[in-house]
């Protein structure tokens, strides 16, 4: 089944301790991206990936980064969580980038994060 | 299913009528316009998109238009079922510019269609 998975679903943590929350995607898909949503405000980009080895920043980058060393894999890692990055977490993954007209993006079920 | 709609704007019908969503877009540059549905507890998903050079698109039981003048997208559901019940956003995207890559959406609003 083509699907976009992240891992885990649920973290509840403690502030400055360092944590990834993984993203893969099975389609062979070349660009992936992620965001966060938070109540009021839509959903805001974090990072998003071009290709393998392509990153650039969002609109909210602070605090995150991600890497991509395989075409499937996108992970994002908090490497000093902090209270304000308790949020919902979407990876999202589509054939090419977003403004080639007929691309779909396909989304995974999101990672709710509480930080304490 | 997660709560990502406090304080979103709202729209209640009922079965069977139609229902037109509003976005306001903020980058006149944008190019690309895309609308999601996010029902409760899963991901947006993908509805209906539209280039800058149209002014309308049409998909099944979907319209989209867009007025480029006053950047305005809307999102017209014909015939709204209780399934169409969800969170829309409109996003936008800069095609042709450096940033291709980036998405950006719009707060969304609540539809709420009652049998």
């Amino acid at each position: 089944e083509a699907q976009v998975t992240q891992n885990p679903r649920y973290l509840i943590t403690v502030t400055g301790k360092k944590l990834t929350v993984t993203c893969s995607q099975n389609m062979n898909h070349e660009y992936m991206s992620w965001y966060r949503q938070d109540p009021g405000l839509g959903l805001r980009q974090i990072y998003y990936s071009m290709n393998v080895e392509v990153t650039d920043k969002g609109d909210v980058p602070e605090g995150y980064k991600v890497s991509r060393k395989e075409k499937r894999n996108f992970p994002l890692i908090l490497e000093s969580p902090s209270p304000n990055q308790t949020s919902l977490y979407f990876c999202a993954s589509s054939l090419s980038y977003p403004g080639l007209a007929g691309v779909e993006q396909y989304f995974g079920p999101g990672t709710r994060l509480t930080v304490t | 299913g997660e709560s990502v709609g406090l304080h979103l704007p709202t729209l209640s019908v009922q079965e069977g009528d139609n229902s037109i969503i509003n976005c306001a877009y903020s980058n006149s540059a944008s190019d690309y316009f895309i609308w999601y549905k996010q029902e409760s507890g899963k991901g947006p998903q993908f509805i209906i998109d539209i280039r800058s050079n149209m002014d309308k698109r049409q998909g099944q039981r979907v319209t989209v238009l867009l007025n480029k003048t006053v950047k305005h997208l809307s999102l017209q559901i014909a015939a709204t079922q209780p399934g169409d019940s969800a969170v829309y956003f409109c996003a936008e995207n800069n095609a042709g510019g450096t940033s291709y890559g980036k998405l950006t959406f719009g707060q969304g609003t609540i539809l709420t269609v009652h049998p």
